[in-house]
């Protein structure tokens, strides 16, 4: 059981815009900052959003993120075949004093 | 270009140890920290823990505890990580990620994964 809850799977078609949800509580995303990371099949996962809504250079800006209340998401749009991969969020926990992950949506591109 | 290489994968028995190598190149290693996360095969990511590899100091997850050491290498731009009492759930793929900060660095939650490695495959099996 993660502690950041992330639904298991989304999908859409190409062109359109998804939302990945994850949400959290006071200890975690409600207090610091949320993080995504995108793992494709069979590759190491690669930073998409840091400090909830900041894209690291070379991230397309059809990445984008934000957070409201204890829970942070992270939208797609202009969807396209290649973004189909596994979409993690990340923040510290200052109870548990450690970095704690959702358990990863996998998105789909029909 | 800023990467880092991952020693090879590993087949170990049930209650032997692993020491897996995480070399940096490209960026000033010591300006960063390193995290080490893992990944059962199926399932999610798991942070395991942080050190700086300048002063040497960690902070792992409390169920790692007692049988995870993180070591650094400043000369050679390389962390360690080894695990001991290994069993068949210890199975996964191993990853360094380096941590960035660019704010109040004081405080471990501000050093977020940035860069990570290609991963080790640690395979615990009789």
């Amino acid at each position: 059981q993660s502690v950041l809850t992330q639904t298991p799977s989304a999908s859409g078609t190409p062109g359109q815009r998804v939302t990945i949800s994850c949400s959290g509580s006071s200890s975690n995303t409600g207090r610091n900052y949320g993080y995504w990371y995108q793992q494709l099949p069979g590759t190491a996962p690669k930073l998409l959003i840091y400090k909830n809504n900041q894209r690291p250079s070379g991230v397309p800006d059809r990445f984008s993120g934000s957070k409201s209340g204890t829970s942070v998401s992270l939208a797609i749009s202009g969807l396209r075949s290649e973004d189909e991969a596994d979409y993690y969020c990340a923040a510290w926990d200052d109870n548990l004093s450690a970095w704690v992950f959702g358990g990863g949506t996998r998105l789909t591109v029909l | 270009q800023e990467q880092l290489v991952q020693s090879g994968a590993e087949v170990k028995k049930p209650g032997a140890s692993v020491k897996v190598s995480c070399k940096a190149s490209g960026y000033t290693f010591t300006n960063y920290y390193m995290h080490w996360v893992r990944q059962a095969p199926g399932q999610g990511l798991e942070w395991m823990g942080v050190i700086n590899p300048t002063g040497g100091s960690t902070r792992s997850a409390q169920k790692f505890q007692g049988r995870f050491i993180m070591t650094g290498d400043t000369s050679t731009s390389t962390v360690y990580m080894e695990m001991s009492s290994l069993t068949s759930e210890d199975t996964a793929m191993y990853f360094c990620a380096r941590g960035h900060c660019d704010g109040d660095c004081y405080f471990w939650a501000a050093w977020y994964f940035d860069l990570w490695g290609p991963g080790t495959l640690v395979t615990v099996s009789s």
